[in-house]
């Protein structure tokens, strides 16, 4: 059965105090990784997909990576706009749903 | 671009009247779009994998006959939920797939209140 687990559960960064979420995983043929921001009332947010093992992506002050075991979101020098849910979540073939993980609330404090 | 709109963004209803929820990729075709619930504070809930012309498939535990999905077009689903009580009442997502890349593209959602 794939899984997803992703840590911490909630993060408190000060503004510009930088640090990475963890999103570990185990899937029966990975075809994806996405990473995706929750802002409260509102739908998930698309970041980024990662393929294989090595990947990296980066946008803005965010950069997600992956190994075939884990993949890891950095923040760099957040700022209190970052605040919101990350998560995670794989893929194992075309048509079969998203396996979530339960999610990081990032609070990023002035 | 892969946009996906939701309508209504809320809605109110009595309880025992069924309410109507659209789910539209406005840039892309979708051959499968998803449903999903989400309480207070909870991770996003799987309901049912829609796939345009055919029957959705329902997650263990969600009752068919009172969240009716039809995908009738490769840009449009739409969840009914029938007969509608209080526990109803929760934040309801759709999702549309972008084939291509295998990558997935959430509406805004639909605060479902049922009084």
């Amino acid at each position: 059965e794939d899984q997803v687990t992703q840590s911490p559960e909630a993060l408190r960064l000060q503004e510009g105090e930088s640090s990475s979420l963890n999103c570990s995983y185990t899937v029966s043929g990975l075809r994806g990784l996405f990473w995706y921001r929750q802002d409260p009332g509102k739908g998930p947010e698309f970041l980024f997909t990662l393929y294989s093992a090595g990947e990296e992506k980066e946008k803005e002050r965010l950069k997600a990576t992956l190994t075939k075991k884990e993949s890891f979101l950095h923040i760099t020098a957040p700022k209190p706009e970052d605040s919101a849910t990350y998560l995670c979540a794989v893929r194992n073939s075309g048509n079969t749903p998203l396996v979530f993980g339960k999610g990081t609330r990032l609070s990023v404090i002035a | 671009g892969a946009v996906v709109s939701q309508h209504p963004s809320w809605v109110i209803c009595k309880s025992g009247t069924s309410v109507k929820i659209e789910c539209r990729s406005l840039d892309f075709q979708a051959t499968t779009m998803f449903w999903y619930r989400q309480f207070p504070k909870q991770s996003l809930m799987l309901m049912a994998t829609s796939n345009e012309g055919s029957k959705a498939t329902y997650e263990q535990g969600v009752e068919k006959d009172k969240f009716l999905i039809n995908h009738a077009s490769l840009t449009l689903s739409t969840l009914t939920v029938t007969s509608a009580h209080p526990e109803d009442s929760s934040f309801y997502i759709c999702s549309a797939d972008l084939s291509s890349s295998y990558e997935q593209y959430f509406g805004p959602g639909t605060r479902l209140t049922v009084t």
